[in-house]
C-alpha cells in the first residue's frame, strides 16, 4: 500500500527565513510520481511540481526547490526567503503508473507560517 | 471559467437528509476525480472517471455514497441519509487525457457540514 508521510504538522518561521518541508513516501511500485500542492484559505489546491521516479534531479524554480532522494524515499521541498504570502497548508502526494488517471495519496500536510 | 467550478460552496444537511454536490470540471478533461477532506487532514480518494466510465469506486466509504458522469463532462457526488461523519471538504479535480501530463486541477471544494 502506498503511505506518504508529512511529520511536520506546523512550522512557524520569520519572514525571509528559508525552510524545508519534509516528506517520506512508501510504495512498492518501480514506477511512480510525486507532487507538491499548496492549499491556502481558500480551499484550492494548487500544483507546484510534479517528479517521476527516474528522475532524481533536483529542481529549482524561483524560490522554491526541491530534493528528490528515492535511497531514503523523501522528496522535500524548500521555500528561499519565505514570504507572508506563502502562509498555506503544503501537501505532499504520491501516485502509481495507470493506464489513466492519476489517484494521489496524499500526505497530512504541513501548516506552514511566514510572520513579519 | 478556466477553472474546475464546484456547487454549492458550503452545504449545510440535517443528519438523514440526502445531499448531491456538483463538479464541472475543465472543459476537455477526461479524467475527473472526487476526494474527500476531513479537516486537519490530507484529501483521501473517493472515486474516479474516464469520460463517463468509473474505473475505480474502491475510496467511496459506504454504499450510501453514489457519484455519476452520465455524459462525460459534469459530475454528481450523492450522499444519502447523510450522518456526522461525512462532515468534511469534498474536492473534485479534473485532468487532461494526455498521460504525459498527470497534473490535476483542483477546485475549491464543497464544505459539507452535517448537524
Amino acid at each position: 500500500a502506498q503511505k506518504v508521510t508529512q511529520a511536520q504538522t506546523e512550522i512557524s518561521v520569520v519572514e525571509k527565513e528559508d525552510v524545508t518541508l519534509d516528506c517520506v513516501y512508501e510504495t512498492r511500485d518501480t514506477t511512480y510520481y510525486l507532487f507538491w500542492y499548496k492549499q491556502p484559505p481558500s480551499g484550492e489546491l494548487v500544483f507546484l511540481i510534479r517528479r517521476n521516479s527516474f528522475d532524481e534531479q533536483n529542481e529549482i524554480s524561483g524560490r522554491y526547490s526541491w530534493n528528490f532522494q528515492k535511497s531514503t524515499s523523501s522528496f522535500n521541498f524548500t521555500i528561499t526567503a519565505s514570504q507572508v504570502v506563502d502562509s498555506a497548508v503544503y501537501f505532499c502526494a504520491l501516485s502509481e503508473e495507470r493506464g489513466g488517471g492519476n489517484k494521489l495519496t496524499f500526505g497530512t500536510g504541513t501548516q506552514l507560517k511566514v510572520e513579519l | 471559467g478556466a477553472g474546475v467550478s464546484q456547487s454549492p460552496r458550503y452545504k449545510v444537511a440535517k443528519r438523514g437528509q440526502d445531499v448531491a454536490l456538483r463538479c464541472d470540471p475543465i472543459s476537455g478533461h477526461v479524467s475527473l476525480f472526487w476526494y474527500q477532506q476531513a479537516l486537519g487532514q490530507g484529501p483521501e480518494f473517493l472515486t474516479y472517471f474516464q469520460n463517463e466510465a468509473q474505473l475505480d469506486k474502491s475510496g467511496l466509504p459506504s454504499d450510501r455514497f453514489f457519484a455519476e458522469r452520465p455524459e462525460g463532462s459534469v459530475s454528481t457526488l450523492k450522499i444519502q441519509r447523510t450522518q456526522q461523519e461525512d462532515s468534511a471538504v469534498y474536492l473534485c479535480a479534473s485532468s487532461p487525457e494526455n498521460r504525459d501530463s498527470l497534473e490535476a486541477f483542483f477546485g475549491q471544494g464543497t464544505r459539507l457540514t452535517v448537524v
